[in-house]
């Protein structure tokens, strides 16, 4: 059984373009959750998807967008980046349970 | 105010001590509890859940959960320099639209030799 993957590890981009990150949630799970984490904070919630539905968002602005496959991988889309946009994003997967929410390593983002 | 406060520490120990780590809360909605170990540039592992208010134990870990306080503690006894890392609590009402996760802000706690 795999767990939960990410890709890239590390990413540099400068203001104004965009990015997506991916996730392979790990196996049998059909729910995705996406959150951000700045530096000395905790995560923060992005949305969450289940059944390739979008099942949530939390307080981010739209140019923050999601996708969901059948297979329940998942990409977060980010739009005109901008410097407060650089974290650790996050993806965790479950099986519709919220304690067993299981994240991946993350990908780090820095905006320059 | 955020919803979850958690002391972000650094705490530090001796080898050996016992561990407390804690967190407070403002929403009465929250009926599950989470505990995430945290290692430098790594993702949260999750350690322990519990639902509602009690006692959960799982080796050297112990979770505890007053809802009537809105307070929520991990215990760790016979720290190891192994435990040294940032731990996150997280909570969910489960009545939301998503089950999303409330985190603290973590606490960075170092096992000295």
């Amino acid at each position: 059984e795999t767990g939960v993957t990410q890709s890239p590890t590390h990413l540099i981009k400068t203001r104004g373009q965009q990015v997506t990150l991916r996730c392979s949630s790990q196996s049998g799970h059909n729910t995705v959750s996406w959150y951000q984490q700045a530096l000395g904070q905790g995560p923060q919630f992005i949305f969450q998807y289940y059944r390739e539905e979008e099942n949530g968002r939390g307080n981010f602005p739209p140019r923050f967008s999601g996708l969901q496959f059948p297979n329940y991988s998942s990409e977060l889309n980010v739009n005109a980046l901008e410097l407060d946009d650089s974290a650790l994003y996050l993806c965790a997967s479950s099986l519709g349970g919220v304690e067993t929410q299981y994240f991946g390593p993350g990908t780090r983002l820095l905006v320059l | 105010q955020k919803e979850v406060e958690q002391d972000p520490g650094p705490l530090s120990v001796p080898e050996g001590a016992i561990v407390s780590l804690n967190c407070t809360y403002s929403n009465s909605a929250f009926q599950y509890f989470m505990w995430y170990r945290q290692y430098s540039r790594k993702g949260p592992e999750l350690l322990m859940y519990t639902y509602s208010s009690g006692n959960k134990e799982d080796g050297r870990f112990t979770a505890q959960v007053d809802k009537s306080s809105k307070y929520i503690s991990l215990f760790i006894r016979d720290s190891q320099p192994s435990d040294s890392a940032t731990y996150l609590c997280a909570m969910s009402n489960p009545t939301g639209t998503a089950s999303k996760l409330t985190f603290g802000t973590g606490t960075r706690l170092q096992v000295t030799l």
